[in-house]
């Protein structure tokens, strides 16, 4: 238990549906980041928030609309994804955007049919 | 942005060796963890390490920060190390950036 949870854990969804992920964090941090894990690739930063701001956009496609509506919640909502986005979705958190230590949640395994 | 490269990118021992991995970045860095991803997907927290030294149990990793490399020590390999282990680091910009990663598989 890191203190970051997500869900949901798995998400199977097709290309014309939306949905959303969440991600909370009770570790009272103020940064918080969503990455991307591909099979057999690194994880890929997407997006950064601090104190809610987001301060980092990767060049990610606009089909990936994130929220966070305070320090302690982070959304991505999800639409007319490809089959290529199904990935490993990481959210993470730290005290602040300087990093120091990021702790991560569970992961949302999503499969895009 | 910080290039980080992991080394090596595959490791098979026996349970009870013992393993050294390495992360190198190319530039100066604010912050450097270790973390362990397990069969499930959760990264855990090894060590969060910018410079010197650290151990806990059976692990230890030391930085350091002028010649821009990291070490991780593994001892008395157990099958539940086996996973990729990955390196992350941020410099100036606070932009966190991952190595590949070095996937460790121990056998009993």
């Amino acid at each position: 238990e890191t203190g970051v949870t997500q869900t949901p854990r798995h998400l199977v969804m097709g290309m014309t549906n939306k949905k959303s992920l969440k991600c909370e964090q009770h570790l009272g941090h103020n940064a918080m980041y969503w990455y991307k894990q591909s099979a057999k690739k690194p994880l890929e930063l997407m997006f950064v928030y601090n104190f809610k701001e987001q301060t980092e956009n990767n060049s990610v496609p606009s089909r990936f609309s994130p929220e966070c509506p305070n320090s302690s919640h982070l959304f991505l909502h999800l639409h007319t994804l490809q089959p290529e986005d199904s990935a490993l979705y990481l959210c993470a958190s730290s005290p602040g955007r300087g990093g120091r230590e990021q702790y991560f949640g569970p992961g949302t395994r999503l499969t895009v049919t | 942005g910080i290039q980080v490269e992991q080394s090596p990118p595959d490791l098979i021992l026996q349970e009870g060796a013992n393993s050294t991995l390495r992360c190198n970045f190319s530039d100066s860095v604010n912050n450097l963890q270790w973390f362990h991803q397990n069969p499930w997907g959760q990264l855990i927290n090894l060590f969060y390490i910018p410079s010197g030294t650290k151990q806990n149990g059976r692990l230890s990793a030391t930085t350091v920060a002028t010649e821009r490399y990291s070490l991780l020590y593994i001892s008395s390999s157990q099958t539940t190390d086996s996973g990729v282990y990955f390196c992350a680091v941020s410099g100036g910009s606070y932009i966190p950036t991952f190595g590949r990663g070095t996937s460790l598989i121990v056998h009993p």
